[in-house]
């Protein structure tokens, strides 16, 4: 069954530092996608950057990676120099590329970046 | 400008009163789902559509209905709404040309069930 974990609730950051968000997942679907949102304490819900369980290379997107281990089933979000405005709930999510397209998110890990 | 809309954003409103939440895009995307978000437990998949007249059970689809007649809306309904109902719902659609097609949510609408 798909199930996505992440066992941060909470993280501190000093500004300027770079931070890693774990994520793992479970699936038996060879085609899937991994996304990282991140929801503001205003409420909506930001893409970020997403991951192909075909590619080859990690994503990068501006300051945010994925550090995708395919083998360990694990994409993790990783944020270099941490800005003020980096303080957040980020959330993991998979979406199966057969039978409907069907998405769970993880719990979510709240991010704090002190200055 | 390309967007998810939902409506009401905010209710407040009592057991067993019927209400509809609705949602609408304008990107001509074939998907369309409804989530709810929990304090620890993340978002949660209510309904899937991947097109007109097609649509699919997710993770918690119990005491709701939807419909979609029309691509661009995607109305939630709660026929007899449960305070176990109170939560953040979350609208958002997506291209289908691949699993990978990031999806755009809505604003969210926060509804309190008394």
């Amino acid at each position: 069954a798909q199930k996505i974990t992440q066992t941060q609730p909470g993280m501190f950051v000093q500004e300027k530092e770079a931070v890693t968000l774990d994520c793992t997942y479970d699936t038996s679907d060879p085609s899937y996608g991994l996304f990282w949102y991140k929801q503001p304490s205003s409420g909506e819900m930001i893409f970020l950057i997403y991951q192909g369980s075909y590619d080859q290379q990690n994503a990068t997107e501006g300051r945010y990676s994925l550090n995708f281990q395919k083998a360990r089933k694990s994409a993790n979000l990783v944020i270099s120099a941490s800005q003020l405005g980096d303080s957040a709930m980020y959330f993991c999510a998979m979406r199966e590329g057969t039978g409907g397209f069907k998405t769970i998110f993880g719990a979510g890990t709240r991010l704090f970046v002190k200055a | 400008e390309a967007q998810v809309t939902q409506n009401p954003r905010y209710l407040i409103t009592v057991t067993g009163k019927k209400l509809t939440v609705t949602c609408s895009q304008n990107m001509n995307h074939e998907y369309m789902s409804w989530y709810r978000q929990d304090p620890g437990l993340g978002l949660r998949q209510i309904y899937y559509s991947m097109n007109v007249e097609v649509t699919d059970k997710g993770d918690v689809p119990e005491g709701y209905k939807v419909s979609r007649k029309e691509k661009r809306n995607f109305p939630l309904i709660l026929e007899s709404p449960s305070p176990n109902q109170t939560s953040l719902y979350f609208c958002a659609s997506s291209l289908v040309s691949s699993s990978y097609n990031e999806q755009f949510f809505g604003p969210g609408t926060r509804l309190t069930v008394l």
